[in-house]
């Protein structure tokens, strides 16, 4: 069964605003990662924070981690139009297996 | 620029038609991963190679195999694909195991 569970599954926001999605996993974990994926296309990293980080930022982007919670949010402020696409979460289980375990995504349209 | 090369970009191939996807790398990494992705969906681990050692999900159709000759490329061979085995298919890099992967732009195939 897949890891994460990410929410909303849909946004839509005006250009300008800010955005947020969230993830929430099952397991312990080493790290958590952002990818974003634009339609018919590859996966592009964005972001990995460890299990002993609380907060991570790069450039628009910050994402947070409560592993007590066993949740993380993606923040993206000030959003432009080039930033709609599909966004994921991604986690490696502290087992070390050597593998990513992808949520659900969540689809973020930015209207201009 | 070092990346992830899929080709095709699209396959068609008939039920029942052996069909071989490609995958090359440049980033001389020791881990390449298969990814399944269907229509709006989270992309789904099929196997890893973690330099020569191969390494199989459980619940990946024995109908799909996988070569790897050497550190750059890494093929998927799908022997008797059917309907459902229409698809995007990702290729994916990561140099060190469970950390940030490096995503080709895919091979979409589909099945008549």
């Amino acid at each position: 069964s897949q890891q994460g569970e990410e929410d909303p599954q849909a946004l839509s926001i005006q250009e300008g605003e800010n955005a947020t999605m969230n993830c929430s996993y099952k397991t312990s974990i080493n790290n958590l990662q952002w990818y974003r994926q634009n339609s018919g296309r590859g996966l592009v990293h964005l972001i990995l924070i460890r299990s002993n980080e609380r907060e991570k930022h790069s450039g628009r982007l910050r994402v947070t981690l409560d592993t007590s919670k066993k949740s993380s949010s993606l923040l993206i402020t000030a959003s432009r139009a080039a930033d709609t696409a599909s966004y994921f979460c991604a986690t490696e289980s502290n087992f070390g297996n050597e593998k990513l375990t992808f949520g659900t995504g969540t689809r973020l349209t930015i209207i201009p | 620029d070092a990346m992830v090369i899929q080709n095709p970009r699209y396959q068609v191939t008939q039920f029942g038609k052996p069909v071989t996807l490609s995958c090359s790398q440049t980033l001389n990494h020791n881990v390449m991963y298969w990814y399944q992705q269907k229509s709006s969906q989270a992309p789904k681990l099929l196997f890893h190679y973690y330099d020569k050692d191969f390494n199989n999900e459980a619940d990946t159709p024995d109908n799909f195999q996988s070569r790897r000759p050497n550190t750059s490329f890494c093929f998927l061979d799908i022997r008797s694909p059917g309907l459902g085995d229409a698809a995007m298919y990702l290729c994916a890099t990561s140099g060190i195991a469970g950390e940030t992967q490096y995503f080709g732009p895919g091979t979409r195939l589909l099945v008549l």
